[in-house]
């Protein structure tokens, strides 16, 4: 089956540093990729849509410029959570559909502490 | 984005019982297929089962089945002979009809069920 991977697993950093966030389509190519984030006990939240040689799509109240998505490469997406504050921590999650199939894979997700 | 509601917050099932998770989506166009995911305690989404709009029979994989009532606009998991290994969270997603959409997911509240031995 097709596999996404995430990295890193986990991470920890003092408030007002950046995080880098990678997500990568392991066997195949995935033009789109979409960014989620859990809160404990919550559901997953679409943040945003990312796509691959174009700006990416945000849904409604994310802030474009705190959490940027950068698609560098059709097995490559990067989201980046700028001047992180303790509220940004949060499990992280990215998914890609593969044409023509309906089931989306997910990477394994990035558990983010904001200290 | 559409509303996805699913009642139960929390289910308890006896090991080896059958357990029924509902799920029910708020949208103004019925052509909609819907997805069941799992989530363990580790965090990783797992697919269970999908059942497109215009499937005629109920979708099954396994001990997994669908009860996808579409003038309803519900779409609830069985899940029969439940083992430990089911105590998860599950979520439903519909996907709208159409390539164009993106395939992006709107999930559900989410239902916390414990098997209990």
């Amino acid at each position: 089956g097709a596999v996404v991977s995430q990295h890193p697993s986990r991470v920890i950093c003092k408030s007002g540093t950046s995080v880098k966030i990678e997500c990568r389509s392991l066997d195949f190519q995935a033009t789109t990729m979409f960014w989620y984030r859990q809160f404990p006990k919550q559901s997953l939240m679409l943040m945003a849509t990312s796509n691959e040689g174009s700006k990416a799509t945000y849904e409604q109240g994310v802030e474009k410029d705190k959490f940027l998505i950068n698609h560098a490469s059709l097995t490559l997406s990067t989201l980046t959570v700028t001047s992180a504050h303790p509220e940004d921590s949060s499990f992280y999650i990215c998914s890609a559909p593969i044409t023509g199939m309906n089931e989306q894979f997910f990477g394994p997700g990035t558990r983010l502490t904001v200290l | 984005a559409q509303k996805i509601t699913q009642t139960q917050p929390g289910m308890f099932v006896q090991e080896k019982e059958a357990v029924t998770l509902d799920c029910t989506y708020d949208t103004s166009d019925q052509s909609y297929g819907l997805f069941w995911y799992k989530q363990p305690s580790s965090g990783e989404m797992i697919f269970l089962i999908y059942q497109g709009s215009y499937d005629e029979q109920n979708a099954t994989e396994g001990r997994y089945s669908l009860n996808f009532q579409k003038a309803r606009k519900s779409a609830n998991l069985v899940i029969s002979a439940s083992q430990l290994g089911d105590s998860a969270m599950y979520f439903c997603a519909p996907l709208p009809p159409g390539q164009d959409t993106g395939n992006q997911f709107y999930f559900g509240t989410g239902t916390s069920l414990t098997v209990i031995p």
